[in-house]
């Protein structure tokens, strides 16, 4: 299948810093990324879905300049959490559509001391 | 209404025995795809077996299948023959309509155990 990449996989990071998470497609083109967080023991809860060329779209109660989602290439989506807070702390994974599949990434653990 | 229902939190079945697990779903489209995932403690999200809303067979992937009963709403995922690295936590997940902006919603998900 293919093959969807995030750096870092995990980050430590002082509270109100900001942290980068990079998440790409290693052997196809996505159009479609998509942005989730999932808190211990729950669901997948969708962010954003990130389109390239254009702006993220934000699911409703996302802070769209805390979580800011950038879509440069066909292959390549960052999502930046500005200002990180302990509640930031979760586990950070993209997805990125080809065809009627959807893959994602392994994952991204932030925790904001 | 929640669009995703995975009614079973958590589910024992001993190695070689055969498990359901249950995904009941709501939608008013016709056109929607039901997914199941595999989490492992890793995080990884593994892909195990897609059911299109218009596909007339139950989908079949190795040890994987899908009893998909369109009128009920329902999207079981049966695993034959269990084994022990098949304990993770499994995600019913529905995609509504075939647009490229069309996401996956995903339930709360059935914590796995396989025992010796």
């Amino acid at each position: 299948g293919a093959v969807v990449s995030q750096h870092p996989s995990w980050v430590i990071c002082k509270s109100g810093t900001s942290v980068k998470i990079e998440c790409r497609s290693l052997d196809f083109q996505a159009t479609t990324m998509f942005w989730y967080r999932q808190f211990p023991k729950q669901s997948l809860m969708l962010m954003a879905t990130s389109n390239e060329g254009s702006k993220a779209t934000y699911e409703q109660g996302v802070e769209k300049d805390k979580f800011l989602i950038n879509h440069a290439s066909l292959t390549l989506s960052t999502l930046t959490v500005t200002s990180a807070h302990p509640e930031d702390s979760s586990f950070y994974i993209c997805s990125a559509r080809f065809a009627e599949e959807q893959f994602f990434g392994p994952g991204t653990r932030l925790t904001v001391l | 209404a929640q669009k995703i229902t995975q009614t079973q939190p958590g589910m024992f079945v001993q190695e070689k025995e055969a498990v359901t697990l249950d995904c009941t779903y709501d939608t008013s489209d016709p056109s929607y795809g039901l997914f199941w995932y595999k989490q492992p403690s890793s995080g990884e999200m593994i892909f195990l077996i897609y059911q299109g809303s218009y596909d007339q067979q139950n989908a079949t992937e190795g040890r994987y299948s899908l009893n998909f009963q369109k009128a009920r709403k329902s999207a079981n995922l049966v695993i034959s023959a269990s084994q022990l690295g098949d304990s993770a936590m499994y995600f019913c997940a529905m995609r509504e309509g075939w647009s490229g902006y069309s996401t996956l919603t995903f339930g709360k998900g059935t914590m796995l155990l396989v025992s010796p």
